[in-house]
């Protein structure tokens, strides 16, 4: 079964600070990971994925991630965030075979003070 | 402007009563996700549909809620006999493929039962 896990909750900034957003995965095959966005009352944005190739994966508006294998890693990072950065993160697995699901972990809900 | 549109946005209803929303697909996507997302921000798989076709669905899903996606058409989410337990925020999502594709999301739709 597969588990996807943000430890932060919440993570506070201020604009211009970098960022890191945590996400932690367990699954024993090979796995499709993704990011997204969901601004308050709104759906859910696709920020970037991985599935095989280059570990660290560009996203829209200057995100990127960081894939291990190790590390059962797939941390989100910005380097200079924007107010309008602030948001709730959803970190997703899903099995590259059977299930289609995506399996969402807690959020991480971003707070970017101007 | 996200390109899975969703309509109702906001849905009231009484325990009881059903509760029907709708959702057109990103052009050219054939496969379509429900999901719903509680207040906790814990997501729940519905249902999946590749073309008309039911892919997958979880045993709520058989019991009090229906769906379709005909062709031409809007596809459907409705709950039979609403209960309170199922307030939340129906979100839909389209794909081009069902494995290791992005995914669009709508803005959704918020049902509260009372």
């Amino acid at each position: 079964t597969q588990t996807v896990s943000q430890s932060d909750a919440h993570v506070t900034v201020f604009e211009g600070d970098s960022v890191e957003l945590r996400c932690n995965y367990s699954y024993g095959g090979s796995i499709y990971l993704s990011w997204y966005i969901q601004h308050h009352g709104r759906g859910l944005q696709f920020l970037l994925k991985y599935y095989s190739g280059n570990p660290v994966v560009q996203g829209v508006n200057g995100f990127k991630a960081e894939f291990s294998k190790s590390d059962s890693s797939f941390h989100l990072r910005k380097a200079s965030v924007h107010w309008s950065d602030s948001a709730v993160y959803f970190c997703a697995v899903s099995a590259s075979s059977g299930s289609w699901q995506l399996i969402f972990g807690s959020g991480t809900q971003l707070t970017v003070m101007p | 402007n996200s390109k899975v549109i969703q309509t109702p946005r906001y849905l009231v209803k009484g325990q009881g009563q059903k509760a029907k929303m709708r959702c057109i697909p990103e052009k050219g996507h054939p496969v379509v996700f429900w999901y719903q997302q509680n207040k906790n921000n814990e997501f729940k798989f519905l249902i999946n549909f590749q073309n008309q076709e039911v892919l997958q669905q979880i045993d709520m899903t058989e019991k009090r809620f229906s769906a379709e996606c005909p062709s031409n058409s809007p596809c459907s989410l409705e709950i039979q006999s609403s209960e309170a337990g199922d307030s939340a925020l129906y979100l839909c999502a389209s794909s081009l493929r069902g494995q290791n594709s992005d995914y669009t999301f709508g803005s959704g739709t918020r049902l509260l039962v009372i």
